[in-house]
């Protein structure tokens, strides 16, 4: 079984129109992360979450909003979907002690085309 | 702002040899880790191999090693004996943040491809 799970792993959708992309993890880490994918530009740090009550944008957090449901939920919400919004979605976790201390895992991605 | 720059944006090399990918950053921090990830056509990240820039010792994993030269801020992968499977883009992180609160900065990747 898939240690960080992300639903739906493609979806299609029109500008303006509300989406949410969910990220559930079994690893029990505390530590969530969404990133966003472009071609030629790696990834780059949407928003993050050390735990349920401490969430913080990272680079691009322009046009999206998160929400932790729980330790193991992580939901990232594009309110009004534009075209240039269309990428590659990942969420990670981490762990904060062990051997793989700083050491993010990550979920299948989630391809969002915007029309 | 933390930077990571990988100067090649495509690699190939044929099966059996070896490829090293390069990695320099920029941080203003003490202590922090470096990351490769893999990232096959299945668009999975995995990690390759990671690296503590306390620890001078270069990181290998089976046919993956690293070079490190933290004064020089580079982290180069090399891959040897390189195989069919390799086939993929490759991203170097480094963590930024400081203490125990992190996060990682990627660079823009390098696609490598293996030919038969």
């Amino acid at each position: 079984d898939a240690d960080v799970t992300q639903t739906p792993r493609n979806r299609i959708t029109k500008t303006g129109k509300r989406i949410m992309l969910e990220c559930s993890q079994t690893k029990g880490h505390d530590r969530m992360y969404w990133y966003r994918q472009d071609p030629g530009l790696g990834l780059r740090l949407i928003y993050y979450s050390f735990d349920v009550k401490d969430i913080n944008k990272g680079e691009i957090s322009d046009g999206y909003s998160v929400s932790r449901q729980a330790q193991a939920k992580f939901s990232l919400s594009l309110e009004s979907a534009i075209p240039n919004q269309t990428a590659l979605y990942f969420c990670a976790t981490s762990a904060t002690s062990g051997n793989h201390y700083n050491e993010q895992f990550f979920g299948p991605g989630t391809r969002l085309t915007v029309l | 702002a933390q930077t990571v720059t990988q100067s090649q944006p495509e690699m190939s090399v044929q099966e059996a040899e070896t490829v090293t990918l390069s990695c320099t950053y920029d941080t203003s921090e003490s202590n922090y880790y470096l990351f490769w990830y893999k990232q096959p056509p299945s668009r999975q990240m995995i990690l390759v191999i990671r690296q503590e820039a306390y620890k001078q010792q270069n990181a290998t994993e089976n046919r993956f090693s690293v070079n490190f030269q933290k004064a020089a801020k580079s982290f180069s992968l090399k891959i040897s004996d390189s195989q069919l499977g390799d086939t993929a883009m490759y991203f170097c992180a480094v963590t930024t943040g400081g203490g125990s609160n992190y996060k990682l900065t990627f660079g823009k990747g390098t696609l490598l491809t293996v030919n038969p």
